[in-house]
């Protein structure tokens, strides 16, 4: 069974800080994606990473994928409190088709 | 181009009660799946059917039913309803190559079994 595990689960910020959000396994992704949620709707992508070591920028958000293929990471430059929301990562085996493993979450609040 | 739609958007049964819960798409995806999300839990995958004619289980299938009805439509049946199944429900879809299975979820189906 693959596991995602993110850090931290919960965030507080004020609104301006930068954060990071982690998302590591033990286990080798083909690909890894980011999704975000707000409250009383589904999970939205926002990226997909596949190359081991691959960055990838969104505005004031940076996606990194691990050179393993086991780890990802999301930064967020100058968070503003419409960023706040559920951020999951979910990653998709390399013999799993087409599931998808996602993370617990980090629920993140950025305040004015 | 609705994306995915599920109905209906809110739902309150009584222990043993029967329900289907509806969810289609207009992408033309191949696959399709149900997850359901408690607090502190992420989404956990009930069911799922990778194409048209096929269903397979995912993490926490017990208590469920569903039918792949054609490409377009996926419906979760929950037979005799448990306090336990209490939740929020999402339906998604999603296409292989070359998305990397990258899913589109429904704005959901939030059940409460009393």
């Amino acid at each position: 069974t693959q596991l995602l595990e993110q850090s931290p689960q919960f965030l507080s910020i004020q609104e301006g800080e930068n954060l990071t959000v982690y998302c590591n396994s033990s286990s080798v992704f083909s690909s890894l994606q980011w999704y975000r949620q707000e409250p009383g709707e589904g999970p939205v992508l926002l990226v997909t990473v596949v190359t081991g070591g691959e960055v990838k920028k969104l505005k004031r958000l940076t996606f990194q994928f691990g050179d393993a293929r086991k780890d990802s990471s999301l930064h967020i430059t100058a968070a503003q409190p419409g960023d706040t929301g559920l951020y999951l990562c979910a990653g998709a085996g390399e013999t799993s088709g087409s599931r998808l493993t996602f993370g617990e979450g980090t629920q993140l609040t950025v305040n004015p | 181009n609705a994306g995915v739609t599920q109905t209906p958007k809110f739902q309150v049964l009584k222990t043993g009660q029967s329900m289907t819960l509806q969810c289609a798409q207009d992408m033309n995806h191949n696959s399709m799946y149900w997850y359901r999300q408690d607090p502190g839990m992420g989404l956990r995958l009930i069911y799922y059917s990778a194409s048209e004619g096929t269903t397979d289980k995912g993490e926490v299938p017990n208590g469920y039913n569903v039918s792949r009805l054609n490409k377009r439509e996926f419906s979760l049946r929950l037979e005799s309803a448990a306090p336990s199944q209490t939740s929020v429900y999402f339906c998604a879809s999603s296409e292989a190559w070359p998305f990397y299975n990258e899913q589109f979820f429904g704005p959901g189906t939030r059940l409460t079994v009393l």
